[in-house]
């Protein structure tokens, strides 16, 4: 049950785009499109803000995005705005039953 | 408006346990897996445990099988998760949240410690 790995930070200027990669293995990202992705701001509880690989519920900006291939999933922010600035988490289900978190990427917009 | 309310959290002595109570409203309960995820101080998100609509099976992470059981009353709309043996390293505001789609507790918090 290793965590899945993510950058630990990524950072980007307002309107610009940065994109953070998720990598498990065969066992979870690269067998099941179960992907989800979390933002946490500070003191907050995680949000969804895609799941299932690509998909974006219900409210949340299409600026989000997300996408996978082999083993690694990947969560793209367009047109940063300063609110984007937060922990932001993948999560993938696994062969065992079981959900794996990526240790978490911080976004810091410059 | 899908709402969860954990509770139950506290400061607790090590070896000793501790019940944690989710409270969920506005989605149909019994329908939807559901889980305990931790986030100890200043770290990452860990997820615990899981437990299927129907309550049969509970799948946990290898840092606390044997040590917690994950139950839920579906009459009540109600997810538990019974820490026992609790450890330092169990320290965590911990969030009951819905395995598919959006809803997470506020969180509640356990602190382990002597």
């Amino acid at each position: 049950q290793s965590a899945l790995t993510q950058p630990a930070s990524v950072s980007g200027s307002p309107g610009q785009s940065i994109t953070i990669s998720c990598t498990g293995t065969s066992s979870d990202v690269g067998t099941y499109n179960y992907v989800s992705w979390y933002q946490q701001h500070p003191g907050k509880a995680p949000k969804l803000i895609i799941y299932d690989v690509s998909n974006r519920p219900s409210g949340v900006s299409n600026r989000f995005s997300g996408s996978k291939s082999g083993n690694t999933a990947s969560l793209t922010v367009s047109g940063l705005q300063a609110e984007d600035e937060a922990d932001y988490y993948c999560r993938s289900y696994t062969s065992s039953s079981t959900l794996v978190f990526g240790g978490g990427t911080k976004l810091t917009v410059l | 408006e899908v709402h969860l309310l954990d509770s139950g959290g506290g400061l607790v002595q090590p070896g000793e346990s501790l019940r944690l109570s989710c409270a969920a409203s506005g989605f149909t309960f019994s329908s939807h897996a559901m889980s305990w995820v931790r986030q100890a101080p200043g770290k990452g998100l860990e997820w615990v445990s899981g437990i299927s609509g129907s309550g049969v099976g509970g799948y946990y992470a290898d840092s606390v099988k044997g040590r917690f059981i994950i139950s839920r009353d579906n009459s009540k709309n109600m997810m538990y998760l019974q820490m026992n043996s609790l450890r330092a390293e169990d320290t965590a505001v911990y969030y009951c949240a819905k395995v598919a789609g959006s809803g997470w507790g506020q969180g509640t918090l356990v602190t382990v410690s002597s």
